[in-house]
């Protein structure tokens, strides 16, 4: 068990609709990460933020969007989705900004339809 | 454009053989290269890492190698057991700039009895 949380596990939902996918990082760790695993495309880097703050930007569609609560746990909300966006996603925390010691959560497996 | 490449994409491997993948990177800013471990269904986990200043770096059964001038890393794992088949990701992080860390495409090994 890596100490980050992820919900739900598992996401069926229609094209067009809105999801939130929910991270809890392991306890005292500051950024958390967002990264998107496809068939295709492998471990792909979404967002990342430390403290509250936006960090880093990878390639974030428009229609997505994330954010990072006080109590640290972060929301990356997928919007207007499309059959392209079915993927895992999986949620990193880790105790600085750098990233080099990241634990990953188990994933929400999103599924649009 | 992929900055982390990574060979073969699957790898089969009699059990008590050894696993050999191999990753290349592009950027000269790199300073930290993790290999992590992913079952199905699961997380990637963080396997080991190593950093630039080292040229191997071995836990237990695995070992990494570090060719800093060819820009290269590797992943050894000795007296492969049926347990280690998974997707193994190699990644790397910059020291500076739009820091994330950026993956491999990963191998997916299998280790027959």
């Amino acid at each position: 068990d890596s100490g980050v949380t992820q919900t739900p596990k598992h996401l069926i939902t229609a094209t067009g609709q809105r999801v939130t996918l929910r991270c809890s990082p392991r306890s005292g760790d500051l950024s958390v990460y967002w990264y998107q695993q496809s068939l295709d495309q492998g471990l792909q880097f979404l967002i990342q933020y430390y403290n509250g703050e936006e960090r880093a930007k990878g390639n974030i569609l428009e229609r997505f969007s994330a954010q990072q609560f006080p109590d640290l746990h972060s929301e990356l909300n997928l919007s207007s989705l499309e059959l392209g966006d079915s993927a895992l996603y999986f949620c990193a925390s880790s105790a600085n900004y750098r990233g080099t010691e990241a634990f990953f959560g188990q994933g929400t497996r999103l599924t649009v339809v | 454009q992929q900055q982390v490449k990574q060979s073969p994409q699957s790898l089969i491997v009699q059990k008590g053989g050894i696993s050999i993948i191999n990753c290349a990177y592009e950027n000269t800013a790199f300073d930290y290269f993790p290999w992590y471990q992913q079952f199905p269904g699961k997380g990637p986990a963080l396997l080991i890492a190593i950093r630039p200043d080292v040229s191997e770096k071995k836990e237990g059964r695995f070992t990494i190698s570090f060719n800093k001038s060819a820009k290269q890393f590797s992943l050894h794992i000795m007296d492969s057991q049926p347990g280690d088949s998974a997707t193994y990701f190699c990644a790397a992080w910059a020291n500076f700039g739009n820091e994330k860390l950026t993956f491999g495409t990963g191998t997916r090994l299998t280790i027959i009895p």
